[in-house]
């Protein structure tokens, strides 16, 4: 299995902030990776896809970056309703494989 | 609009079978670019995948549980079940089901039902 490791595992961070997330891949998975939100208590939801595809509808705040085993996704300018757990996930081989997430939190 | 939506019980006992049915509406599970994929989520830890089903009747599983999985569908009803055979309490979580979108090899889970919460207990 492809394991999916996400850094740091939580952060805090101001309105405004910019953020980055690191996901790195214990072996090249090209750019099948895509970037997940999720608020407590609701589902995911799909933010980037392909490594730095928007999904429609998604604010172009959001962007992610990378391939092979290094990947990123930042926040230009944090927004308070995006606070919330984010997560990659690989779609390269089977099985597909997430991040342990990463919290980011008010500061 | 796309909608899914999970249903199932709320407490399985040990050595139990789980059956989780995912409904879906605003798309075809005969559509060769989608599929629906199963996925679960034990108490504050990670998401973890668990099996798709294609329209081509294509179905992958997690090898760890491959053994105790079935995915299957109904395309007239618009449902997809999911059964996980003979339970224990390491298998309480929330189960979400997503639809799969594919496009050129890629594949992303673009849209998710609301979870259904599932606890193993006597």
């Amino acid at each position: 299995d492809i394991q999916m490791t996400q850094s740091p595992s939580s952060l805090s961070a101001s309105v405004g902030d910019r953020v980055t997330i690191t996901c790195r891949a214990s072996q090249s998975v090209s750019n099948y990776l895509n970037w997940y939100q999720q608020i407590p208590g609701k589902p995911p939801t799909l933010l980037i896809y392909a490594a730095s595809s928007l999904q429609s509808g998604v604010p172009s705040r959001f962007s992610g970056g990378g391939s092979g085993t290094e990947f990123t996704l930042t926040i230009s300018s944090l927004q308070p309703e995006d606070f919330a757990t984010y997560y990659c996930q690989q779609s390269h081989s089977t099985p597909v494989t997430f991040g342990g997430g990463t919290k980011v939190e008010i500061k | 609009q796309v909608t899914l939506k999970e249903s199932g019980p709320v407490v399985v006992k040990p050595t139990e079978t789980l059956t989780l049915t995912c409904s879906v509406s605003g798309f075809s599970l005969s559509n060769a670019r989608m599929g629906v994929t199963w996925l679960r989520q034990p108490p504050g830890k990670a998401l973890e995948w668990l099996a798709h089903i294609f329209s081509r009747d294509e179905e992958t599983y997690t090898p760890s549980l491959k053994r105790r999985l079935t995915i299957s569908r109904d395309t007239s009803k618009g449902q997809v079940v999911l059964m996980l055979t003979n339970v224990d309490p390491g298998d309480t979580a929330t189960y979400y089901c997503a639809r799969v979108y594919s496009s050129s090899s890629y594949i992303r889970f673009d849209h998710w039902g609301q979870g259904a919460r599932v606890t193993v207990s006597s």
